[in-house]
C-alpha cells in the first residue's frame, strides 16, 4: 500500500493558522478513526500531537486540533510559534494486518 | 516518567542479523502493545511491526515479513527486534513506541541507527 498524501511542506506567520492535510482511501483514513498526527523535530523522535483523529494528550496545547471529511484527515495549528517548526506525520490503522501506515510528511515553516 | 531506550544498531553487510532491544521504565510494560517504526535517512517514518500485550499477536510489515520477529519479554521489560537478511533498503533509525492502542504511539524511544552496507 501507497503512504498517505500530505504536503511537503507549509507555512505561516506567527500567530496564524496552518492547515495539513492527510489524503488516503475509504480502507485507512477514510474508514478509520485512528488517525493520529506525530510532531519531529530534526534528529529526534516522534511526538504524539493527536489520537483517534481530534483527541489531544495530556501536554499537548490546544492550539493543535485535527478533523477528518470523508478520505482526508487534516491537522490544524493554531496562532503559530516558533517552536511549531517542525516535520508533521500523519498516520492511519490501514485495515489489515493490523497495519498503519504514515504519511510523507510535512515541514511547516514559521515565517 | 515513562521511559523507553533502544539499542542494538550498528554496521551489518546486507545478508546479515542484528538484534535490536528496546528497555522500558516508568510503566506497566506487560499492559501495552509495542511497536517498532523505523525512519530511512532524510524519509519518513515507516511501521515495522507489531506485538500484542501478552506477546501471542504479532504483525509485520510487508516489506520485513519473514525476515524480522518481533519479541517481548515481560519479566525483564524489555522488547527486542530479531532481523535478519538484512538489506540495504533496511538501513534507518529504528524507533520502539509504546502503543496507546494499537495504532497510536504515545511514547518512543530514542532511536537507534542501522547501517547495512556492502
Amino acid at each position: 500500500q501507497s503512504a498517505l498524501t500530505q504536503p511537503p511542506s507549509a507555512s505561516g506567520s506567527p500567530g496564524q493558522s496552518v492547515t495539513i492535510s492527510c489524503t488516503g482511501t475509504s480502507s485507512d483514513v477514510g474508514g478509520s478513526n485512528y488517525v493520529s498526527w506525530y510532531q519531529q523535530y530534526p534528529g529526534k523522535a516522534p511526538k504524539l500531537m493527536i489520537y483517534e483523529v481530534r483527541k489531544r494528550p495530556s501536554g499537548v496545547p490546544d492550539r493543535f486540533s485535527g478533523s477528518k471529511s470523508g478520505n482526508t484527515a487534516s491537522l490544524t495549528v493554531s496562532g503559530l510559534q516558533a517552536e511549531d517548526e517542525a516535520d508533521y506525520y500523519c498516520s492511519s490503522y490501514a485495515g489489515s494486518n493490523q497495519e498503519v501506515m504514515f504519511g510523507g510528511g510535512t515541514k511547516v515553516t514559521v515565517l | 516518567e515513562v521511559q523507553l531506550s533502544d539499542s542494538g544498531g550498528g554496521l551489518v553487510q546486507p545478508g546479515g542479523s542484528l538484534r535490536l532491544s528496546c528497555a522500558a521504565s516508568g510503566l506497566t510494560f506487560s499492559s501495552y502493545a509495542m511497536s517498532w517504526v523505523r525512519q530511512a535517512p532524510g524519509k519518513g517514518l515507516e511501521w515495522v511491526s507489531v506485538i500484542s500485550i501478552s506477546g501471542s499477536g504479532t504483525y509485520y510489515a510487508d516489506s520485513v515479513k519473514g525476515r524480522f520477529t518481533i519479541s517481548r519479554d515481560n519479566s525483564k521489560n524489555t522488547l527486542y527486534l530479531q532481523m535478519n537478511n538484512l538489506r540495504a533498503e533496511d538501513t534507518g533509525v529504528y524507533y520502539c513506541a509504546k502503543g496507546l492502542n494499537y495504532y497510536s504511539f504515545d511514547y518512543w524511544g530514542q532511536g537507534t541507527l542501522v547501517t547495512v552496507y556492502s
